[in-house]
């Protein structure tokens, strides 16, 4: 399968623990978006990567959260010092290179489901 | 106020029924309008994507856009039970970050 993979699918922590995700895209995607989905919310957004480089920060990401696309592939969200607020599914999104006509589709990973207890 | 307004739901319809799903937007700036399909723990799948005002058909889904009212809609006919997931409505500006509806909850009754 050649879609967008997340690992892991559930994660469990105690609050004040930190924990990693990581997002590996469809290849040759060069951008690589994360988003949060909290129950009955629709995902909001919280960074993108082009290649390396990150182009947009949500103020949802407050300082405890760190995301990083090292070398432009897969791509790991980081969160220090878990609050039981983090609890949510964290979406990570991978689309091909911007275009200058029409809509570049977003596809999405299964998600990452944290727990923070 | 939200960007981006869905009723959340829950609807329920029987199968065969006409569903009509509907999202309001604050943003003229949107360009793109989407509308995802999510199954419980799964990760949002696109299901259709318009951009000008108008309809666009696909099987049984049709996508509607009336950018005076800022107003979008998708209309399923036929209604099965393989529908009944959450269906989420999201516009973008250009291909930056999306911005979502709520969800709204459909459960296609046999």
């Amino acid at each position: 399968d050649t879609g967008v993979s997340q690992d892991p699918r559930h994660k469990i922590t105690k609050r004040g623990q930190n924990v990693t995700f990581r997002c590996d895209p469809i290849s040759e995607h060069n951008r690589l978006y994360w988003y949060r989905q909290t129950l009955g919310q629709g995902p909001e957004f919280l960074t993108y990567f082009q290649n390396e480089a990150q182009l947009e920060k949500s103020r949802l990401l407050s300082d405890r959260f760190s995301a990083e696309r090292p070398k432009g592939s897969f791509s790991t969200l980081e969160i220090q010092r878990t609050e039981q607020g983090d609890s949510a599914m964290y979406l990570c999104a991978s689309s091909s290179r911007a275009s200058s006509y029409g809509y570049n589709e977003q596809f999405f990973g299964p998600g990452t489901r944290l727990t923070v207890l | 106020q939200k960007e981006v307004e869905q009723d959340p739901g829950p609807l329920s319809v029987p199968e065969g029924a006409i569903v009509s799903l509907n999202c309001t937007y604050s943003n003229s700036a949107f360009q793109y309008f989407m509308w995802y399909r999510q199954y419980s723990r799964k990760g949002p799948e696109l299901l259709m994507y318009t951009y000008s005002s108008g309809n666009k058909e696909d099987g049984r889904f049709t996508a509607q856009v009336d950018k005076s009212s800022k107003y979008i809609s998708l209309f399923i006919r036929d209604s099965q039970p393989s529908d009944s997931a959450t269906y989420l409505c999201a516009m973008v500006v250009g291909n930056e970050k999306l911005t979502f509806g709520t969800g709204t909850r459909l459960t296609i009754i046999p």
